[in-house]
């Protein structure tokens, strides 16, 4: 199994453009985590799914962030418009069902100028 | 509300010496308790796991115990070595599974 996979793996890009990160989870695993993480504020989650519908988003930072799952293997999560505030490296996470393991994504570092 | 708080921020052992990272969590529906290292650059990896039916779990030189009464567990490393430099995460589910990490625990293992 490759893993959880993440793309792109940087992403530089100007303020105001769109932004569009893509996870693929490991087949099998039902529920689905993004995370972002700063120095500032650690690893924070943004939005969980289980079966692809999405359980809590609580933690997406505002109405410019939105992050979709259309099926058990593909996961995106979007900004628009960008912010330089949003340069972190985001991460995706994948996990086979409760009180297991979360398997993370190398991530996507963003850079937002 | 949800909450996981990590103490220390930072930590620096001598090479051989132990360590010993301690979180606390706020809901008491909480039930399963992960332990992630990050090395620099590199994406959280699970070390070790406890479940709430157990208060001890050891892996070789890493061990973690659970206090549900007063709602903490912590992360014990035996004999450091530098290759145990990383950041630690501890993380606690909410009652709505939701997975909430502590801040990080910078380990430095000095030679």
């Amino acid at each position: 199994d490759a893993g959880v996979i993440q793309s792109p793996r940087h992403e530089v890009t100007e303020m105001g453009q769109e932004v569009t990160l893509r996870c693929k989870p490991i087949s099998g695993h039902n529920s689905l985590f993004w995370y972002r993480q700063t120095m500032m504020r650690g690893l924070e989650l943004l939005i969980y799914f289980n079966n692809n519908v999405p359980i809590d988003d609580s933690g997406m930072p505002e109405d410019r962030f939105s992050a979709k799952m259309p099926n058990a293997s593909f996961s995106t999560l979007k900004i628009q418009p960008s912010e330089p505030r949003d340069s972190a490296v985001y991460f995706c996470a994948s996990r086979p069902g409760q009180l297991n393991e979360q398997f993370f994504g190398p991530g996507t570092r963003l850079t937002v100028l | 509300g949800e909450n996981v708080e990590q103490h220390p921020s930072t930590l620096s052992v001598q090479e051989g010496d132990s360590a010993v990272i301690k979180c606390t969590y706020s809901d008491s529906a909480s039930n399963y308790f992960p332990w992630y290292k990050q090395e620099l650059g590199k994406r959280p990896q699970l070390i070790i796991d406890i479940r709430s039916n157990v208060g001890e779990k050891k892996d070789q030189r890493i061990a973690v115990t659970l206090n549900k009464t007063a709602k903490h567990f912590s992360l014990h490393i035996t004999e450091t070595q530098p290759e145990d430099s990383a950041v630690y995460f501890c993380a606690a589910p909410t009652s709505y599974d939701k997975v909430i990490f502590g801040p990080g625990t910078s380990l430095s293992v000095i030679p």
